[in-house]
């Protein structure tokens, strides 16, 4: 079974730029999440998917964040414009459903360095 | 609100020894999930381990145990016989009712030859 895709797996913007991360989910998971890592720290959730609808997005800065999950199936991060504190890792995971048992299943993140 | 606390930055065993891991929660949901996470030099976080607050039993994984203290709210990780490629970092996380799942700060366990 293959596992959570991302790219690019690096990115090096100037400040004010715009960025876009990509997602593709384990096959059949309805449940997809984009997390905020900076460094020294846990992930952060920033935006949650269940199919195409959000469920959480109470921490995505929506003045410059966006996130899409056409379809139901891979999704888009976007940071427009990007500041120096968006520098971080950006995971994506998705699990089977939004069940409290359910584990989430991580892909191999964007790093993402703003300078 | 639901916290994790990884009260040590770093943590350093020999090879081949058992080493504990340890992670603190408060939560006020009855209902809670708790799982830990590796996370190599790589990148990638990788589930270890998983704990409902209702399971009778401590969950064991292969090498990994969790040693879950309800009345204490602890969720250790015990990783037995450790090998060279432990050294990464290790998430302790917990999910309650229909919260998101939030992560403590990490542990860095150094397995030494």
């Amino acid at each position: 079974e293959a596992g959570v895709a991302q790219s690019p797996r690096y990115k090096i913007i100037e400040k004010r730029q715009s960025v876009a991360f990509w997602c593709n989910p384990i096959s059949g998971h309805a449940t997809l999440y984009w997390y905020q890592q900076i460094l020294g720290q846990g992930p952060k959730l920033l935006i949650q998917f269940q199919n195409n609808g959000v469920v959480d997005d109470s921490q995505l800065p929506k003045d410059r964040f966006s996130a899409e999950r056409l379809k139901g199936v891979d999704s888009t991060l976007k940071i427009q414009p990007a500041k120096l504190e968006d520098s971080a890792v950006y995971l994506c995971a998705s699990s089977p459903q939004d069940w409290q048992r359910d584990t989430q299943y991580f892909g191999p993140g964007t790093r993402l360095t703003v300078l | 609100a639901q916290k994790i606390t990884q009260t040590q930055p770093g943590m350093f065993v020999q090879e081949k020894e058992a080493v504990t891991l340890d992670c603190t929660y408060d939560t006020s949901d009855p209902s809670y999930g708790l799982f830990w996470y590796k996370q190599p030099s790589s990148g990638e976080m990788i589930f270890l381990i998983y704990q409902g607050s209702y399971d009778q039993q401590n969950a064991t994984e292969g090498r990994y145990s969790l040693n879950f203290q309800k009345a204490r709210k602890s969720a250790n990780l015990v990783i037995s016989a450790s090998q060279l490629g432990d050294s990464a970092m290790y998430f302790c996380a917990m999910r309650g009712g229909s919260e998101k799942l939030v992560f403590g700060k990490g542990t860095k366990l150094t397995v030494n030859p």
